[in-house]
């Protein structure tokens, strides 16, 4: 049972426009929600967290929005740039510390 | 350099054998993880562990084995049991201080074929 669920598996924008990723989860005990970048044939790389204390954290052109009365997290890259045409993985933990991963989001900038 | 440093990038594997996929980190990590990717799925973990000689089953273990004899190193051995091994492997650490699984490094994966 997915716990972790990013609903949209692919996202078009242009060049310049802001991309908003959605992503949402079922288990009330997480309470640290990362989101990751991921490129064909390599690793993950971590690009922004937010813990459940915060409901916005900023750095640079991404922001993470955490609601968490919806269970309910958003990621936001203004402006959008073609470096940034990857997966987008949403990741959350709770009290055992274990990273659950959603789907995964794959964002295409238009030039 | 530091980084993890998972070999080899692409692997083939006949039915019934056993292979072993390496990682090795030289980040001074205590915790490392093994994840699975599949097509239209999230990374699934494998094993974990968060100190020598000690490791955990995580959500779909049944069918890999792992051990942590040295802290740098945390192999992968995906059995015969495993009926359905073709998939990406994605190998991570977490440094000391960091609660487990958060903001985990990874390596660049290895991509298992069964044929």
């Amino acid at each position: 049972d997915q716990q972790v669920k990013q609903n949209s598996p692919s996202l078009s924008v242009q060049e310049g426009r802001i991309s908003i990723l959605n992503c949402d989860y079922t288990n009330s005990m997480f309470d640290y929600f990362l989101w990751y970048k991921k490129y064909p044939a390599e690793g993950p790389t971590f690009l922004i967290s937010i813990s459940s204390i915060k409901d916005k954290n900023e750095d640079g052109r991404f922001t993470v929005f955490l609601n968490k009365s919806a269970k309910h997290l958003s990621l936001h890259i203004v402006p959008s740039q073609p470096g940034d045409s990857a997966v987008y993985f949403c990741a959350a933990s709770g009290n055992d510390y274990k990273l659950s991963f959603g789907a995964g989001t794959t964002v295409t900038v238009r030039a | 350099d530091g980084g993890i440093t998972q070999s080899p990038k692409y692997l083939f594997r006949k039915e019934g054998q056993n292979v072993t996929l390496s990682c090795e980190q030289n980040l001074n990590h205590d915790a490392m993880y093994w994840y699975r990717q599949d097509p239209g799925q999230g990374l699934r973990l494998i094993y974990y562990s968060q100190i020598v000689n000690d490791f955990q089953k995580g959500d779909i273990a049944e069918g890999y084995s792992v051990s942590r004899e040295k802290k740098e190193s945390f192999p992968l051995t995906v059995t015969s049991a495993q009926k359905n091994p073709t998939a990406f492997y994605l190998c991570a650490s977490s440094p000391p201080g960091q609660s487990f699984g958060t903001e985990a490094f990874f390596g660049q994966g290895t991509r298992l074929t069964v044929v």
